[in-house]
């Protein structure tokens, strides 16, 4: 069984600029979340999908937004990137329910120069 | 909001031996959940073992059981007959019933030493 594939693994982008992050979840998973990792701030909440609805949202700036496909695939979009952006991106999936805990991907790093 | 405390930034462990890693949470709820992941230096999380708060008994998984204090809100992870592949960041992470986010620790940093 395919665990969640997160493309690309890395990407340099330079201030200003916008990225697109992608996301697919293990087969029958519908829940996908979104995680930002960096050393000063650790792993933060960025917002979770279920059946192509947020169902939750952190504490980020509209910038951060994200979607849900029909087939549960996922992407997130940082618009007007700053330096501050720079941090490994994580994607989780789960099958909808809490219980089962999520299964993460290996991550995107991203780079803002 | 709940927060996740794990005040042990690093420990060390020999091989074989028995190593526990402390995280104490902060809720007004009484319905919820409780995860340990491991992220290797390959950074993929990878889940560990969970509590659900409604259950009084211990979760165990393998070499990996857990001290749920419901009362003291604490929830410590054992690991037990160390190996070296156990070298990782662990994180302590809390997920409401109410919601769908985890909020993690800051992590704990385990060494295992041949």
């Amino acid at each position: 069984k395919a665990g969640v594939t997160q493309t690309p693994r890395y990407l340099i982008k330079t201030r200003g600029q916008q990225v697109t992050l992608s996301c697919s979840p293990i087969s029958g998973h519908r829940s996908v979340s979104w995680y930002q990792q960096t050393p000063g701030q650790g792993l933060q909440f960025l917002f979770e999908y279920f059946s192509e609805t947020q169902r939750n949202k952190g504490n980020f700036p509209g910038r951060f937004s994200g979607r849900q496909f029909s087939n549960s695939r996922s992407e997130m979009n940082v618009s007007t990137l700053e330096l501050g952006d720079s941090a490994l991106y994580l994607c989780a999936s789960s099958p909808g329910d809490r219980n089962y805990g999520y299964t993460f991907g290996s991550g995107t790093r991203l780079t803002v120069v | 909001a709940q927060t996740v405390t794990q005040s042990q930034p690093e420990m060390s462990v020999q091989e074989a031996e028995t190593v526990t890693l402390s995280c104490t949470y902060d809720t007004s709820e009484s319905d919820y959940y409780l995860f340990w992941y491991k992220q290797p230096p390959s950074r993929q999380m990878i889940l560990v073992i969970r509590q659900e708060a409604y259950k009084q008994q211990n979760a165990t998984e393998n070499r990996f059981s857990v001290n749920f204090q419901k009362a003291a809100k604490s929830f410590s992870l054992k690991i037990s007959d160390s190996q070296l592949g156990d070298a990782a960041m662990y994180f302590c992470a809390y997920s409401s019933n109410s919601g769908y986010a985890l909020n993690f620790g800051k992590g704990t940093s385990l060494l295992v030493t041949p």
